[in-house]
């Protein structure tokens, strides 16, 4: 079974600052790994994603993310906050398991607050 | 490409009642899912199609659940004799990816309160 923890369920930076958001991933095949963003009772829309081509992945709104597979991370950073990023963020996996199903294995989220 | 989209937003039930979610995916996607999110937790898998196939169910839908995925097009999720502990978000999300690494595009939920 394939698994994703996000360290931190709340992350409060300011403006401008670094963000960093924790992932790692619990995986017995080489993974796909996925950070999403969901704003306020919206749907969950993708920042970027990891498909085993080149380890540090560059996302929208200038997030990026890097795979280290010998530390089973995918953590998610922007050199900048804005207002704009505060939202909630899940990490996923995705799970191919009896069948190429391909379903998404969430992580409990981290809310990304911004201060001014 | 007009997206996922999902009908009601927002649905408001009595326990004991049944209600009925629809999910229209982006026109040609064959594979759809929907998720479970509750408060304060990530989405959870609850059913996948593709095209008219339901191919696997996760254990969290239980007997008052049902999906179905007729032509291949839109989708309807109805829970039947809801309790309290139905009260979730329900979201859609659909992909034409033939493997893992393709992008799942989620439409905006439905949110359904159980009185």
């Amino acid at each position: 079974a394939q698994s994703v923890t996000q360290l931190g369920s709340h992350v409060s930076v300011s403006e401008g600052a670094l963000v960093l958001l924790r992932c790692n991933y619990s995986s017995s095949v080489p993974p796909y790994l996925f950070w999403y963003v969901q704003y306020p009772n919206q749907g969950l829309q993708l920042l970027l994603k990891y498909t085993s081509a080149a380890t540090l992945v560059k996302g929208i709104n200038g997030f990026e993310a890097e795979f280290k597979k010998s530390e089973t991370s995918f953590h998610l950073t922007k050199p900048s906050a804005h207002m704009s990023d505060a939202a909630e963020y899940f990490c996923a996996v995705s799970s191919n398991s009896g069948g190429s199903n391909y379903k998404l294995t969430f992580g409990k989220g981290t809310l990304l607050t911004v201060n001014p | 490409d007009t997206g996922v989209s999902q009908d009601p937003r927002h649905k408001i039930t009595k326990r004991g009642q049944n209600v009925t979610f629809r999910c229209d995916p982006i026109s040609e996607h064959n594979r759809l899912y929907w998720y479970r999110q509750t408060l304060g937790q990530g989405p959870e898998f609850l059913t996948y199609f593709q095209n008219e196939a339901q191919l696997e169910k996760s254990r969290l839908l239980s007997d008052r659940f049902s999906a179905e995925r007729p032509k291949g097009s839109f989708s309807t999720l109805e829970i039947q004799r809801t309790e309290q502990g139905d009260s979730a978000m329900y979201l859609c999300a659909s992909t034409l990816g033939s493997s893992g690494g393709f992008e799942q595009f989620f439409g905006p939920g439905t949110r359904l309160t159980v009185l």
